[in-house]
This record gives C-alpha cells, sequence and structure tokens, in this order.
C-alpha cells in the first residue's frame, strides 16, 4: 500500500535551516508529482509547494518563495523541502501528500512532522 | 494567492443534509474543474472525499456529492452521521499551476 513518511521536523531557532524528508513506498514514485501541505497549530491547511515527477517542474506558495526550496531523488523514494531564513509563522505540521496519476487532486497524505520555530 | 472562502461552521442533526460552499475566482475555482474536499478528523491527515468537482474516490460514501457553479463549489453531506463531524477543507488549482485551499469549515453533528 501506499505509504509516505515524513521527517526531520524539530525546534529550530529563528533564521536558521531546517530540512524535512518524505521516504515514499508502495507506487512508483518516479511517476507522480508531489506536494508539501503545512498546518499552522489550530489552523487551516496551506499548500507549500509541489515538484513534478521528474523534478523539472517548481511552484512555490508566495510566502515561502526564495526561501524554501523542493526537490526529490527519485533513486531514493525521496522528496525533500529545504527551509532557510525559518521564522515563527512557519512553526507547522509539514505533510507530504502525493497527487492521483493524471490528475489535480492530492489523493495519498503522510502524518505529518511538526516543525517548530522558536527561541 | 489568496485562501478561498469557507464559512468557519455549519451544523445539523444526524439524518439531515448540510451544504459547504467554497468560493474563490475565475483563476481557480471558476476557471478550472479541478476542486477537491477533504475532510479532516483531530490529530489525523486529510482524507479525499471529492476530486474533480463531483468525483468520489473509491471508497467514499455516496452521502457525499460535490457540484459547482461559476466561481463556487460545494460539498453535499446528506444523511449525516456523528461520524462525519470534522473539518472540511476545498482546494483548487490554479492559473499559476499551484493550489490553493479554503480556510476550513468546522462541521458538528448536534
Amino acid at each position: 500500500q501506499v505509504q509516505l513518511v515524513e521527517s526531520g521536523g524539530g525546534v529550530v531557532q529563528p533564521g536558521r535551516s531546517l530540512r524535512l524528508s518524505c521516504a515514499a513506498s508502495g507506487f512508483t514514485f518516479s511517476s507522480y508529482g508531489i506536494h508539501w501541505v503545512r498546518q499552522a497549530p489550530g489552523k487551516g491547511l496551506e499548500w507549500v509547494a509541489v515538484i513534478s515527477y521528474d523534478g523539472s517542474d517548481k511552484y512555490y506558495a508566495d510566502s515561502v518563495k526564495g526561501r524554501f526550496t523542493i526537490s526529490r531523488d527519485n533513486s531514493k523514494n525521496t522528496l525533500y523541502l529545504q527551509m532557510n531564513s525559518l521564522r515563527a509563522e512557519d512553526t507547522a505540521v509539514y505533510y507530504c501528500a502525493k497527487d492521483a496519476l493524471g490528475l489535480l487532486y492530492f489523493q495519498h497524505w503522510g502524518q505529518g512532522t511538526l516543525v517548530t520555530v522558536s527561541s | 494567492q489568496s485562501a478561498l472562502t469557507q464559512p468557519a461552521s455549519v451544523s445539523g442533526s444526524p439524518g439531515q443534509s448540510i451544504t459547504i460552499s467554497c468560493t474563490g475566482t475565475s483563476s481557480d475555482v471558476g476557471g478550472y474543474n479541478y476542486v477537491s474536499w477533504y475532510q479532516q478528523h483531530p490529530g489525523r491527515a486529510p482524507k479525499v472525499m471529492i476530486y474533480d468537482v463531483s468525483n468520489r474516490p473509491l471508497g467514499v460514501s455516496n452521502r457525499f456529492s460535490g457540484s459547482k457553479s461559476g466561481n463556487t463549489a460545494s460539498l453535499t453531506i446528506s444523511g449525516l452521521q456523528a461520524e462525519d463531524e470534522a473539518d472540511y477543507y476545498c482546494s483548487s488549482y490554479t492559473s499559476s499551476s499551484t493550489r490553493v485551499f479554503g480556510g476550513g469549515t468546522k462541521l458538528t453533528v448536534l
């Protein structure tokens, strides 16, 4: 079955960096676009970024553009999110989510990893 | 990249029907038939309930249905059950090749 397992979350000081990972299994990773979606404590879902199946196309939310970088390693079935210049408002649970093949919706989600930006 | 507009809360009694609206613009909801709806229980990851405006994934109850008119999409849940109590989010593809979510609606089953 499809599994997406996020890791790399933790407590980090404002201005510092953190890299999240999302390990995928149970499907042909290299065939799917994958997203990062975040949810601040007690708040709604916010789309963060997407990367195409082959890594050639990347798009970002305005709130993270220039600070976050999405990437993937199809040989390792792993998605990444490099987060630089972190701010308190980046505090959230970060989910990776897989598109359905050829469709534009989040078919499968991981369980999320919590990032807390605090001094 | 403004969030789609949803009511903060809706409520209904068991067996009743409720509808949640999701309003965007011609650059997202109104411009594409790529609206999806997600159910999220506390402490859990979201789960897709409707995709492409009105399609149900395998395993989702036919009590859930979706529609769209202009820049507003809607999710209807009929025959409300206690287990339907959750937060619901709409999402749309956008003209910038990004995605956008609604602010979320808390459904209370009375």
